[in-house]
């Protein structure tokens, strides 16, 4: 089975920083996905983590501890656009599994 | 490159009446298409699993003679509501893994289903 928690709601001050965390438990796990959601709109990729480690990809950093069942997505220098939901999704045998996410609001 | 796309975006219609959506994958092939659905403020939800020239496998809980899949080449799948009722009023996401090797799913844009 699966179990996937985050936040449901976190909010920040543009030009900050943020870190989101997720805890899974899933069966036959093969790596970890982030997503971003605006409203209305389908996910976007962020980033993909299937060994333990930081992966860096510009203002946007993704942390994985296959052990611990955790993983966070850091995003630095804020901006307004980056208002939407953040979606946490373990991978197992192609299938992608979505979490609630968690919805990031930015402050000017 | 990598684009998927769905028709059509929205689309509006009476209780008791069938819905197909597509879902195409414009520069690349697919022989795996996945469907979510998602309700407000819910997570996406895998419906099923959508393999070209196979039967589709259906997530636990979802009638597979309600929402019929149909993944008849490489680079369509169709989703039919059959019988739609106001409760299957949702947003319906494909999503397309390339033949290729790709561990990333790329997304079609979505469409709103809304049932009278």
């Amino acid at each position: 089975g699966q179990n996937i928690d985050q936040p449901t709601e976190m909010t920040a001050t543009e030009g900050a920083i943020v870190q989101i965390n997720c805890t899974y438990q899933t069966s036959g796990f093969n790596g970890l996905f982030w997503y971003q959601q605006h409203a209305g709109e389908a996910p976007t990729f962020l980033s993909y983590n299937v060994l333990d480690g930081l992966e860096e990809k510009g203002r946007f950093s993704s942390f994985l501890s296959r052990s611990k069942g955790y993983s966070y997505l850091l995003l630095k220098e804020l901006q307004m656009k980056d208002s939407a939901s953040y979606l946490c999704a373990p991978s197992r045998d192609d299938k992608i599994i979505f979490g609630k996410g968690t919805r990031l609001h930015i402050l000017p | 490159g990598a684009v998927v796309s769905q028709h059509p975006s929205w689309v509006i219609c009476k209780s008791g009446t069938s819905v197909k959506i597509e879902c195409r994958s414009l520069d690349f092939q697919a022989t795996t298409m996945f469907w979510y659905r998602q309700f407000p403020k819910q997570s996406l939800m895998l419906m099923a699993t959508s393999n070209e020239g196979s039967k589709a496998t259906y997530e636990q809980g979802v009638e597979k003679d309600k929402f019929l899949i149909n993944h008849a080449s490489l680079t369509l799948s169709t989703l039919t509501v059959t019988s739609a009722h106001p409760e299957d009023s949702s947003f319906y996401i494909c999503s397309a893994l390339p033949t290729s090797g790709s561990y990333e799913q790329f997304f079609g844009p979505g469409t709103r289903l809304t049932v009278l």
